[in-house]
């Protein structure tokens, strides 16, 4: 059975400090989605990144940036010089491809990111 | 472009009643998914829809269930609410749903937040 798990419950930094979250997966299909999602207040959650199981590359997109790594089964989390915008809580989750049924998304249980000023 | 709505954002019911929760998906996409959220269980998917039908089922009595319309909207219903019942029910749509080797995003709602008493 699929699984995601976020260890760090909680983090809290100070602004302009780099924080990194982690994620690791556990799945037995060799194709397979990885997401990240931003969840704020509001409850709405907010799409990040997807990443399929055959793209090892790491992503940047701004602050953000994304190191994908079969061999350990993580998909970690970094953002550099954090401002306190981006207090909220992130979710990793994982689709597995096969199996025909659609089994939604498998959500790791979040890590609440606290950015003091 | 107008993103996913559900409606109502907040309710009240109390044990035993039902509930009817709504769910708008972004124009032009055909999948409904629906999940979960508490703080015990985190997110958990309750099912997903695509052209009609339903794809699958996460695990959830038999006192939830759904339906999506011609126009790719989306209902879900709880019947003999359990104070447990409450929670985040949060609907995402995307355009192929998840499952199968074209998993998207999937762009969530801000949830529909149900209390039991």
């Amino acid at each position: 059975a699929q699984k995601v798990t976020q260890a760090q419950t909680e983090i809290s930094v100070v602004e302009k400090e780099d924080v990194t979250l982690d994620c690791v997966y556990e799945t037995r299909d060799t194709t397979y989605y990885l997401f990240w999602y931003k969840q704020p207040p509001s409850g709405e959650l907010v799409f990040l990144i997807r990443r399929n199981s055959f793209d090892e590359q790491n992503e940047i997109s701004g602050r953000y940036s994304w190191n994908f790594q079969k061999s350990t089964s993580s998909f970690n989390f970094t953002i550099t010089a954090s401002q306190v915008v981006d207090s909220a809580v992130y979710f990793c989750a994982l689709s597995e491809a096969s199996g025909g049924g659609a089994d939604g998304l498998t959500f790791g249980k979040g890590t609440h990111l606290i950015i003091q000023p | 472009k107008a993103g996913v709505t559900q409606t109502p954002r907040y309710l009240i019911k109390t044990r035993g009643q039902q509930v009817t929760l709504s769910c708008s998906p972004i124009s032009g996409h055909r999948s409904v998914s629906w999940y979960q959220q508490t703080p015990g269980q985190g997110l958990q998917f309750l099912f997903e829809y695509f052209s009609e039908t339903q794809r699958n089922k996460g695990n959830f009595p038999g006192r939830f269930s759904g339906r999506q319309f011609s126009n790719s909207r989306s209902e879900m219903n709880v019947s003999t609410l359990e104070l447990g019942d409450s929670a985040l029910y949060l609907c995402a749509s995307s355009l192929y749903g998840t499952g199968g080797y074209s998993t998207g995003e999937l762009f969530f709602g801000e949830g529909s937040r149900l209390t039991v008493l």
